[in-house]
């Protein structure tokens, strides 16, 4: 399995600009999330999904939006970006029926210019 | 709100040797899970361990244990024979998986470097 997979590793943007981070799990989980990751410091939760049609605010959400028309995507969208948003995003999920564990991406590195 | 506190910054060890990284957190609720996450300059997150705040036993996988302390709540990670892969930053984690505006979210801690020396 191939597990959480994000695209792209890389990206910088000027600001202003809006992009989209992909996110997609091949786990049947029904929960997802969204982190990101400033430099020497942990995770900050953006948004969460507990399922298709279903998402909530987590801690930093501002800037961000995300959608969830399937199980298995959740993309985060980034409006008007802003140096503020440079960071390592990670995306996890997790299935609510058999573990609590939380399994990540391999992250997105984002540089707004 | 629930917090996670790791005290130690960075950390060094010597290869095949013991370590352990400290964790404190706080929180009002009884059943909860704690979590100790490597990150690797790869950057990937990588599960080490968890622990199920309703069972006393400690968690142990392989090289890796921690010392749970429910009523001091404190979570530490012990790293047996330690080993140069080991290097990494480690953070630990908390969930409260049953209901509450915290339902099913993690919040780490600041992280811990940890560099094990040949």
């Amino acid at each position: 399995n191939a597990g959480v997979t994000q695209t792209p590793k890389f990206r910088i943007l000027k600001i202003g600009q809006s992009m989209t981070l992909q996110c997609t799990q091949d786990m049947n989980h029904n929960y997802m999330y969204w982190y990101r990751q400033d430099p020497g410091m942990g995770l900050k939760l953006i948004y969460y999904s507990v399922g298709a049609g279903i998402t909530d605010k987590g801690e930093v959400p501002n800037g961000y939006n995300v959608s969830r028309s399937t199980t298995e995507d959740f993309p985060l969208r980034l409006e008007l970006a802003a140096p503020s948003q440079t960071s390592v995003y990670f995306c996890a999920s997790s299935s609510a029926l058999h573990t609590d564990t939380q399994y990540f991406g391999p992250g997105t590195r984002l540089t707004v210019l | 709100a629930q917090t996670v506190t790791q005290s130690q910054p960075e950390m060094s060890v010597q290869e095949a040797e013991t370590v352990t990284l400290s964790c404190t957190y706080d929180t009002s609720e009884n059943n909860y899970y704690l979590f100790w996450y490597k990150q690797p300059p790869s950057r990937q997150m990588i599960l080490v361990i968890r622990q199920e705040a309703y069972k006393q036993q400690n968690a142990t996988e392989n090289r890796f244990s921690v010392n749970f302390q429910k009523a001091a709540k404190s979570f530490s990670l012990k790293i047996s024979d330690s080993q140069l892969g080991d290097t990494a930053m480690y953070f630990c984690a908390f969930m409260n998986p049953r209901g509450g505006t915290s339902y099913g979210k993690l919040t780490f801690g600041q992280g811990t470097i940890l560099t094990v020396h040949p």
